[in-house]
């Protein structure tokens, strides 16, 4: 496989569940993203992590939970969501660390929250 | 406020219409300006990165410029095949972190 993977595509969750998102990517990028695109508004960075080391965290509530084992991976753990968390998260990864505008995304994880 | 803008929100052309997309921005030291392309249901595909006013990258039908205000992203005679959506992002010389555009959903009819 190439580029960046993200699994699932779609998740239905309730608001007292607890699923994760993973993120793999293979292109041997030291940088790696969580975004959330929500309808008609601008990608919000969420989590940033450089060479496993997170970097950034912009205010996201503690019910979203990043985790990065390696460079390779990325996972967004879940738990009592709102459904104002319905959304399209996005994982990305970059060469060169964090001095890059030039990211590889996944196709995303559509997350619906009842 | 750091803020990246873009217009129009949609932009509904024929086939071989040519158009342009606006990316304004109002950002304290510009590092770089970087365009997107996004089809449904996919994440966001890396096009271009413009440095400095005056400059221009071109791709097949699109080509990009960049003054001290805004971008455009030029598209000459389009297909429908360029229907998407077209993100701009811009970076600081002081923060890495990206501010993104709403983007602009262009649809190309036959």
């Amino acid at each position: 496989e190439t580029g960046v993977t993200q699994t699932p595509r779609h998740l239905v969750m309730g608001m007292t569940n607890k699923k994760s998102l993973k993120c793999e990517q293979h292109l041997g990028h030291n940088a790696m993203y969580w975004y959330k695109q929500s309808a008609k508004k601008p990608l919000e960075l969420m989590f940033v992590y450089n060479f496993k080391e997170q970097t950034e965290n912009n205010s996201v509530p503690s019910r979203f939970s990043p985790e990065c084992p390696n460079s390779s991976h990325l996972f967004l753990h879940l738990h009592t969501l709102q459904p104002e968390d319905s959304a399209l998260y996005l994982c990305a990864s970059s060469q060169d660390g964090l001095n890059t505008g030039e990211l590889f995304f996944g196709e995303g994880s559509r997350l619906t929250v009842l | 406020e750091d803020q990246v803008t873009q217009s129009p929100e949609a932009l509904r052309l024929q086939e071989g219409e040519s158009s342009s997309l606006n990316c304004s921005y109002t950002v304290s030291g510009l590092r770089g300006l970087f365009w997107y392309r996004q089809d449904p249901g996919k994440g966001p595909e890396f096009l271009f990165t413009l440095y400095s006013a005056g400059e221009e990258k071109e791709k097949e039908r699109l080509k990009a410029t960049l003054t001290k205000k805004e971008s455009f992203l030029h598209i000459t005679a389009p297909k429908p095949e360029d229907s998407a959506t077209y993100l701009c992002a811009a970076s600081m010389d002081s923060n890495y972190q990206l501010i993104w555009g709403a983007g602009t959903k262009l649809i190309i009819k036959p």
